[in-house]
Parts: C-alpha cells; structure tokens; sequence
C-alpha cells in the first residue's frame, strides 16, 4: 500500500507571493490532516477535511486555507507569503472513522521564503 | 500556552542502556496520548500510544507510562539501540476536537542520540 505522498518536496518562494501544497491520502483514507513543523514550535496543527468538508482548524490566519477533494486528495494554500511561513508542511491521513486513530504522515513539503 | 511539553531538547544515551523520554501535558481533557519518531528528511511514523484509562503500555522495547494525578508520560526504550537516534515527539488529544481524529497536539520534542 502507497504511502502518503506530498509533492512538491522543496519550494523556495518570495515573500507576498502565493504557494500551493498537495497532499496523496493513503488509498481508503478520508482524513487528511496538515501540520506546520517549525524548530522553535514544533508540530502545529492546521486543520483537518474528511470527505471534503474541513472538520476542524488551527489557530492559523486566514491566508492558510485548504481544501479536500473527492477522491480525497488535499490541498494546502498560502497566501501573501511571510518569512515566518518557512517551515516543513506535513500532512498526515488517517481513515477519519474512528477515535484516537494513529495518524500516517508524509514526507513534507519544506517551504523557503526569501 | 503549551500543552504539552517536552523539556530535554536533546538526550544522549550509551547504546544498550534505557533511554527515558518525558513529556508534562497541561489540559487534563487529553484522553490519548501517542509517541512519534522522526529521522531527518522523512514525516513523523507512529511509535506507541495509550490511553488515559491506562497507565503503562509496552511494545516490544518500547514501554508508555503515564501517570495522570502528575499530568506526566514517559517513553522507555530498552535496550536503546543506535538506529533508534531520531526526534521523538509526544502527543495529546482530547474529546473535545468536535471529533476530528487529526487534530493532535504535539510537544516540540526531543533529540535522542543512541552511542555505540
């Protein structure tokens, strides 16, 4: 079974600028979580979709938005990029059916703005 | 405010010793807590869990305690070998996530490095 893929793998964007992140659930899995892993904060949570919906969120501004598709792809959107916003974006599925449900993360997307 | 916290940035550990990783929650809603190991340039893969009702759970080397009058875990790993050098996080979740299953809440972790 394939494992969760994010893609890109590295991006380097300038600040004010726009940037989108994609995220491959492992195949059945209909939850998709995104984290933002920084070294002086660690893993923060940003919010979840399962089945299209966006089941809970972070405290994050608004410029970070995502959004679940059918088949259960996701993405992540930055807007108005700032310098703070370099980080390693995760994204972790899990089947969203049950309680307390280990999360399968991805490799990350790791984020540089200059 | 953190809610959970892991205070050792970074432990060093003579191979074949037991490694103790802590972590100290705040938020006595959390009903579940999970270990995460990471090695560089990968995500987070699941390590072991427990629940609150519980206050050990072991798998294989690795050993869960929590103790919850004290709001404090522990990871144990014996014997500590060197390919278990990685950044372990512990993490919490609570009922109270409108019952998202993915909103964990994680600790800023600690580096563990296993010497041969």
């Amino acid at each position: 079974k394939a494992g969760v893929t994010q893609t890109p793998r590295y991006l380097i964007k300038t600040r004010g600028q726009q940037v989108t992140l994609s995220c491959s659930p492992i195949s059945g899995h209909r939850s998709v979580s995104w984290y933002q892993q920084t070294p002086g904060q660690g893993l923060q949570f940003l919010f979840e979709y399962f089945s299209e919906t966006q089941r809970n969120k972070g405290n994050f501004p608004g410029r970070f938005s995502g959004r679940q598709f059918s088949n259960s792809r996701s993405e992540m959107n930055v807007s108005t990029l700032e310098l703070g916003d370099s980080a390693l974006y995760l994204c972790a599925s899990s089947s969203g059916l049950a309680t307390n449900e280990k999360l399968f993360f991805g490799s990350g997307t790791q984020l540089s703005v200059l | 405010d953190q809610q959970v916290k892991q205070n050792s940035p970074s432990l060093s550990v003579q191979e074949g010793r037991i490694s103790i990783l802590n972590c100290d929650y705040t938020n006595s809603m959390f009903d579940y807590f999970l270990w995460y190991k990471k090695y560089p340039a990968e995500g987070p893969t699941f390590l072991i869990s427990i629940s609150s009702i519980k206050d050990k759970n072991e798998d294989g080397r690795f050993t869960v305690f929590l103790n919850k009058s004290a709001k404090h875990l522990s990871l144990h790993i014996v014997p500590s070998q060197p390919g278990d050098s990685a950044v372990y996080f512990c993490a919490a979740s609570s009922p109270s996530s409108g019952g998202s299953q993915g909103n964990l809440i994680f600790g800023k972790g600690t580096k563990l490095s296993v010497k041969p």
